[in-house]
């Protein structure tokens, strides 16, 4: 089956600064998702990407798809305490709406 | 996106026994998923709960262990039948609306 692997496992970063995960799989996706769980929550859609090259931000957050269609990218500028959570990537293969999710980015900031 | 609402947001349960949980969504929606994360873990798809039919299990996933209702269009159950410690989980239950929107979860702890 398919399979995702979303780096780094964890971050410990500093109140500021720009954080950078990313996921790459074994098969082509036609759609790349971003979503964040906070502790004690479910994961919320950050950022949704259809195109492969498709650049999208949404506020301190800016995503890409990835050329070859087999990996993206989550760029987080200027952390802030509440950007803590688990981020996971999530990547879809064909028309049905079966979602393979990676392993989650535990991102740590310390204020 | 629609509000997706679960009960109960937690449990403690006993070995052997089995909890139902409910979803709820403030809309009507054609596509309800079911899935499983287990400690530490990403997110596993368990079923597809069809409204009017049986749910479509995902390959590891059996009926009489997770038995799944649809009665209507705004509301799903999952039954975690026979627990064992092993089935100590959150269980998120998603809908489909435009992309994959998940509720806040379920957190079972099986002693």
């Amino acid at each position: 089956g398919q399979q995702l692997n979303q780096s780094p496992q964890s971050m410990f970063i500093q109140e500021g600064e720009d954080v950078s995960m990313n996921c790459t799989s074994s098969s082509i996706f036609n759609t790349w998702l971003w979503y964040k769980q906070e502790p004690g929550e479910g994961p919320v859609l950050l950022i949704a990407l259809y195109k492969a090259g498709e650049l999208t931000s949404n506020g301190r957050l800016t995503a890409q798809f990835g050329i070859t269609r087999k990996d993206s990218f989550l760029n987080i500028s200027a952390s802030i305490p509440s950007d803590v959570g688990i981020y996971f990537c999530a990547g879809r293969g064909g028309s049905n709406y079966k979602l393979t999710f990676g392993k989650g980015t535990l991102l740590t900031v310390n204020p | 996106s629609a509000v997706i609402s679960q009960k109960p947001s937690r449990d403690i349960c006993q070995r052997g026994t089995s909890l139902t949980i409910q979803c709820q969504v403030d809309s009507q929606v054609t596509m309800m998923f079911w899935y499983r994360q287990q400690p530490g873990q990403s997110l596993t798809l368990i079923a597809t709960a069809n409204q009017g039919s049986e749910a479509t299990y995902e390959s590891g996933f059996v009926i009489d262990k997770f038995p799944i209702s649809r009665p209507n269009l705004t509301f799903s159950t999952l039954t975690v039948s026979n627990m064992s410690p092993e089935d100590s989980s959150i269980y998120l239950c998603s809908v489909w609306g435009g992309e994959l929107f998940f509720g806040e979860g379920s957190r079972l702890t099986v002693l």
